[in-house]
């Protein structure tokens, strides 16, 4: 019964190729966001499509793109993956409403050799 | 700037014995603040959110904006309390996206 999910659960990738991580959701919901988490790090928001709304974090590198081409599914592409990179990638929804709490998925966890 | 600050990176406690994990904040504005959880090998799930001023598993926080805190409060900890637990924050007019704490992590020991 998993509202969102990602796929997939572990990703290699090497340095410098292109990767892309998926998420869907049955949830209907307005709000995707992709958060990194590094090790022992706080998640971080990277970007999130409020409806077909992109809102980019201003600290997000342009190494990092997304797509949503329907309400159901929001991408995460990595353009030019370096070391740095590796992380935890979780996708999230809501209804976008303040006092709405986050759905989560399972992340994806993204090694980069 | 806003910001949610847990001062412990890790809380051990023995089965029974009261726990709290902290959680500063720092917001200009009316906050929405949640506390999620996350057990081995599974997602991150909201545990419980102020507005809703709900007991969830045992565990409550209370919003106190004089010391611009939302501590999490249970007074007898179990086994299965042990997992990651972050702070979070919001804003009435940020569309839901959450600033994170950088978590606690809470071990009960039997």
């Amino acid at each position: 019964d998993a509202m969102v999910i990602q796929n997939p659960r572990y990703q290699v990738t090497q340095f410098g190729k292109p990767v892309t991580l998926s998420c869907s959701q049955t949830l209907n919901h307005n709000v995707m966001y992709w958060y990194q988490q590094k090790s022992s790090q706080a998640p971080k928001l990277l970007f999130h499509y409020y409806d077909k709304d992109f809102n980019n974090e201003a600290d997000t590198p342009d190494n990092f793109q997304s797509r949503r081409p329907n309400t159901s599914f929001c991408f995460l592409d990595i353009r030019s993956p370096g070391l740095g990179d590796a992380a935890m990638y979780l996708c999230a929804t809501s209804r976008g409403t303040g006092e709405s709490p986050l759905h989560f998925g399972n992340g994806t966890r993204l090694t980069v050799t | 700037a806003q910001r949610v600050t847990q001062p412990e990176k890790l809380l051990s406690v023995f089965k029974g014995a009261p726990v709290e994990l902290k959680c500063n904040y720092s917001y200009s504005g009316s906050p929405e603040l949640f506390w999620y959880v996350q057990y081995s090998r599974q997602r991150l799930q909201l545990l419980l959110r102020h507005i809703s001023r709900e007991s969830i598993k045992g565990f409550t926080a209370d919003l106190n904006k004089g010391e611009t805190s939302f501590h999490l409060k249970k007074p007898f900890a179990q086994e299965e309390d042990s997992a990651m637990y972050y702070c979070a924050l919001t804003g009435h007019n940020q569309g839901g996206k959450l600033i994170f704490g950088q978590g606690t992590e809470l071990s009960v020991k039997p």
